[in-house]
C-alpha cells in the first residue's frame, strides 16, 4: 500500500513534562513561520508564528526557537498536557509567494498521564 | 465567529460520479484556500483564491475544479477522481492573500474514491 513504510515521527511525553518539537525548512528565502497543532478529525489550527528577523518569539506554554543559520525551527512546550496530543507541523511561507504556506512533515505528539 | 465550515464531512464516491465539495465562512475574509491532506502527511495547497479570482492553482489535474461563487463559499467540484485521490480536503480562509494573514482551517470532507 502507499503507506507502506512511512510514519510520522513520534514523540511520547509524560504529562507535566516540557516537549521540544523540532523542524528543518527548506527556503532560506522563507521569511515567515508557523507551527499548527492538528488533532485528529480536525483541521490545523495555527498556535505561534515567527518572523524571520527573530529568533525567538515566546506565546502561553509556548515558545518558538528559530535558527536561521542551520534553517531549524522548534517548538517547546512547557507542563505538556494530556490535551497537547496531537500531530504539530511547522511550516513556512517564503517571500514573495503570495502568502503560500509549505509545512513540513509533521511530528505526532503523545502525553501519558 | 472564527469558525470554517465543510459539507459534507465524509464522501464516498464512485470514479464515474461528479460530486462537490463546500466551504464557508463568515468572517469577512477575502481570500480561501483548498487543500489536500493523505494519511499520515502535511497538508498541500491546490488553490488559492482572492477576492474571488483564482490567483494560485498549484498544476492540480483537471478533474478538481474549484469554484468561488461569493466572498463566503468555495467549493470544489469533482469529476473522474481516481482511488488515489482518496484524502482529507481541507478548506482555510485568511483576512486576506499574503503572508502574515493567519489562515484558519476547517475540520475538512473526508473522500474516498471507490
Amino acid at each position: 500500500g502507499e503507506n507502506v513504510g512511512l510514519h510520522l515521527p513520534t514523540l511520547s511525553v509524560q504529562e507535566g513534562d516540557n516537549s521540544i518539537i523540532n523542524c528543518a525548512y527548506s527556503n532560506s528565502a522563507s521569511d515567515y513561520f508557523i507551527w499548527y497543532k492538528q488533532e485528529s478529525g480536525k483541521g490545523p489550527q495555527f498556535i505561534i508564528d515567527i518572523r524571520s528577523n527573530m529568533d525567538k518569539r515566546q506565546g502561553q506554554r509556548v515558545t518558538v526557537l528559530l535558527n536561521k543559520t542551520v534553517k531549524h525551527l522548534s517548538l517547546q512546550i512547557a507542563a505538556t498536557q494530556p490535551g497537547d496530543s496531537a500531530v504539530y507541523f511547522c511550516a513556512e511561507i517564503p517571500y514573495n509567494q503570495g502568502g503560500k504556506l509549505i509545512f513540513g512533515q509533521g511530528t505526532e505528539l503523545s502525553v501519558k498521564p | 465567529d472564527t469558525e470554517v465550515t465543510q459539507t459534507p464531512k465524509h464522501l464516498v464516491m464512485g470514479m464515474t460520479n461528479k460530486k462537490s465539495l463546500k466551504c464557508e465562512q463568515h468572517m469577512g475574509h477575502r481570500a480561501m484556500y483548498w487543500y489536500k491532506q493523505k494519511a499520515k502527511k502535511p497538508p498541500e495547497l491546490m488553490f488559492v483564491y482572492s477576492y474571488e479570482k483564482l490567483s494560485i492553482n498549484e498544476s492540480v489535474p483537471s478533474r478538481f475544479s474549484p469554484e468561488c461563487p461569493n466572498s463566503s463559499l468555495l467549493n470544489l467540484h469533482l469529476h473522474a477522481l481516481q482511488p488515489e485521490d482518496s484524502a482529507l480536503y481541507l478548506c482555510a480562509s485568511s483576512q486576506a492573500q499574503g503572508a502574515t494573514y493567519e489562515q484558519y482551517f476547517g475540520p475538512g470532507t473526508r473522500l474516498t474514491v471507490t
